[in-house]
């Protein structure tokens, strides 16, 4: 246990839904991440979250949209998504922003996604 | 950001040490490195971090030479459990150090 849950852990979907991912850390850190990670490749940051606003879109699709109601609870919306979005989606924690380089961050078991 | 070179793939038997190196020529002088380990469909978890010589816990010990250009995981007797993927970072200090960058890691295959 690392402190961060992520629900669902697996979530099948067609590409005319819309669902949401849910990602809930109990560490009372300040910045919050939203991470893609498909097949044989390497994480991607999505967004970025400090104290709940958004410090970084690194040029994600409209179709994924963000939301951090408050530090310890983060959101991904997912509508009209594509088959090449199916990967794990995984969530992070960390004290700050990582301006002390020494920043860890803590993250999510993960969100398989499945988009038929 | 800087860039980070490590092996793709490694095998081990049970037991044995294991030494994973990472390269990162062009380190700047307020970057930390860290490493992190991650079984399949799980999220990445931390292990070690350091800034120069050696730094030692309870899971691993971490390696830097004074140049900083590259640095060393080693695992001690490692186990069926160690096999994983192992991720070397650079964190860069300051604004926009949020900015993690994960390569593809080494996979390290523990055999019986």
């Amino acid at each position: 246990e690392t402190g961060v849950t992520q629900t669902p852990r697996h979530l099948v979907m067609g590409m005319t839904n819309k669902k949401s991912l849910k990602c809930e850390q109990h560490l009372g850190h300040n910045a919050m991440y939203w991470y893609k990670q498909s097949a044989k490749k390497p994480l991607e940051l999505m967004f970025v979250y400090s104290l709940e606003e958004r410090v970084e879109n690194n040029s994600v699709p409209s179709r994924f949209s963000p939301e951090c109601p408050n530090s310890s609870h983060l959101f991904l919306h997912l509508h009209t998504l594509q088959p090449e979005d199916s990967a794990l989606y995984l969530c992070a924690s960390s004290q700050d922003q990582g301006l002390a380089g020494t920043d860890t961050q803590y993250f999510g078991p993960g969100t398989r996604l499945t988009v038929l | 950001l800087a860039k980070t070179t490590q092996p793709i793939s490694m095998d081990s038997y049970e037991g044995q040490e294991v030494n994973i190196t990472c390269s990162h020529n062009n380190i700047a002088t307020n970057d930390y490195i860290t490493w992190y380990q991650q079984f399949p469909s799980q999220g990445p978890r931390f292990i070690i971090q350091g800034y120069k010589t050696k730094v030692t816990n309870e899971v691993a010990s971490l390696f830097i030479p004074a140049d900083r250009k590259s640095s060393t995981l080693s695992l001690p007797r490692v186990s069926l459990s160690d096999t994983a993927v192992y991720y070397c970072l650079v964190c860069p200090s300051g604004a926009g150090s949020y900015q993690l960058t994960f390569g593809k890691g080494t996979k390290l295959s523990v055999i019986p």
